[in-house]
This record gives structure tokens, C-alpha cells and sequence, in this order.
């Protein structure tokens, strides 16, 4: 059974730095799993960040990136908001099929 | 401005049906396709599957087979889940998610359907 893993949780303080990670425990992800990013605020609907691995979307702001690291999908806020305060999920497509990763709740304390 | 408006909560009993739609405007509907993905209480996403609009291809996830149907009326622009047979488990809430067609880019989601199954 495909799982994609990510860091259950991660805490970053405003201002900071802090990448976040999708694995696949069958292997290394590559641009052709077509990764995408997605930011969920409590109460609300999931919304698009990142395609493709490394695309942002025209509402997504300047301080996210997306890349493919040690075999990894990444995605990298740099100087964090708290609005920034959200869970996570990373989707690839493997097989025929889209397979989510767990989530990862961030924190901005 | 693109809009997916999906319908409002439900409650059902064990065992019974639910049928979910999601009413898309502000863009050409044949050019994308929708998933149906979903969010059980305090857990993370689980993609459902996939419709084509254009044609009304569905393929669902094979969790789903045999349970799922996708449907979609190109005259109001609506995509439809069913979901048979349910249990406490299908407790959740339920997305719609366009992508472009052939192009594994998600932007836009409906705003979510909260369905409840409980005696």
C-alpha cells in the first residue's frame, strides 16, 4: 500500500524559517508524482499553494516555495506570518490514483 | 470569478445513501475535472476520485468501488457524489476539487459538505 508520510507537526517562531517534507516510503518523489501543496485554516476548506512541486498559484504569497529535496517533496515558508498558522497536505499522484499525505499541523509561536 | 457551491449538511442512519452535488460557475466547465476528496472528524484528506465532465468518466478510488458514483449534469454545470451503503466511518466532510484537465494542477475547492451517519 502506497503511504505518504509528513512531519506530524512543526512549530516556527514569526520571522522564521521552517520547510516542511512528503515522502513516499516506496521510494523517492520526482516531478513526476506532480506534487501539490495544500493550506487548511480550522473551519475552512482546503486552498491550493503550490503545483507541479515548484509552481505557485497567483494568490499564493511570495513566502512559500515548493522544491524537490533529497528525494522529497518540500515546502518552505520563509519569513512566517502567524496567519501561516495552518495544517499542511501534500498529494501526489502515483499510479493512477492521488494519494494524500497525513497533514502537517504548523504552529507559529 | 470561479464558484464551487456544494449542498448543504446531511444526517443519515446506517445503511442509507447520500448524494452530495457541487454547482460550478465562472469558467468553461469541459475544461477541468473534479475530484471528490474527504476529511473524517480530526483526521487528514483521502482522495474519493476523479470525474471527467466532458464526458462523465468516473473513476473512483478503489477504496470506493462498488460504493461510489459520480455523476454530472452538464446543463446546470453540477457535479454529483452518491455514496452507498454507510456506516459511522463515512462520517466526514466532503470536497469537491477542480483540476485542469490533464494538467494534475488543483486550485479551486468547494466549500466542504458536512455528512453525518448515526442512529
Amino acid at each position: 500500500q502506497t503511504v505518504v508520510t509528513q512531519e506530524p507537526s512543526l512549530t516556527v517562531s514569526p520571522g522564521g524559517t521552517v520547510t516542511l517534507t512528503c515522502a513516499l516510503t516506496t521510494g523517492a518523489v520526482t516531478s513526476a508524482y506532480f506534487p501539490n501543496w495544500f493550506q487548511q485554516k480550522v473551519g475552512q476548506a482546503p486552498r491550493a499553494v503550490i503545483y507541479g512541486a515548484t509552481n505557485k498559484h497567483s494568490w499564493t504569497p511570495a513566502r512559500f516555495s515548493g522544491s524537490l529535496l533529497g528525494g522529497k517533496a518540500a515546502l518552505t515558508l520563509s519569513g512566517v506570518q502567524p496567519e501561516d498558522e495552518a495544517e499542511y497536505h501534500c498529494l501526489l499522484y502515483y499510479g493512477n490514483a492521488w494519494v494524500f499525505g497525513g497533514g502537517t499541523k504548523l504552529t507559529v509561536l | 470569478q470561479v464558484q464551487l457551491v456544494q449542498s448543504g449538511a446531511e444526517v443519515r442512519k446506517p445503511g442509507a445513501s447520500v448524494k452530495v452535488s457541487c454547482k460550478a460557475s465562472g469558467y468553461t466547465f469541459n475544461r477541468y475535472v473534479f475530484h471528490w476528496v474527504r476529511q473524517a472528524p480530526g483526521q487528514g484528506l483521502e482522495w474519493m476520485g476523479i470525474i471527467n465532465p466532458s464526458d462523465g468518466t468516473a473513476v473512483p478510488a478503489q477504496k470506493f468501488r462498488g460504493r461510489v458514483r459520480m455523476t454530472r449534469d452538464t446543463s446546470t454545470t453540477t457535479l454529483y457524489m452518491e455514496l452507498i451503503s454507510l456506516t459511522s466511518e463515512d462520517t466526514a466532510i466532503y470536497y469537491c476539487a477542480r483540476e485542469g484537465a490533464g494538467t494534475y494542477i488543483y486550485d479551486y475547492w468547494g466549500q466542504g459538505t458536512l455528512v453525518t451517519v448515526s442512529t
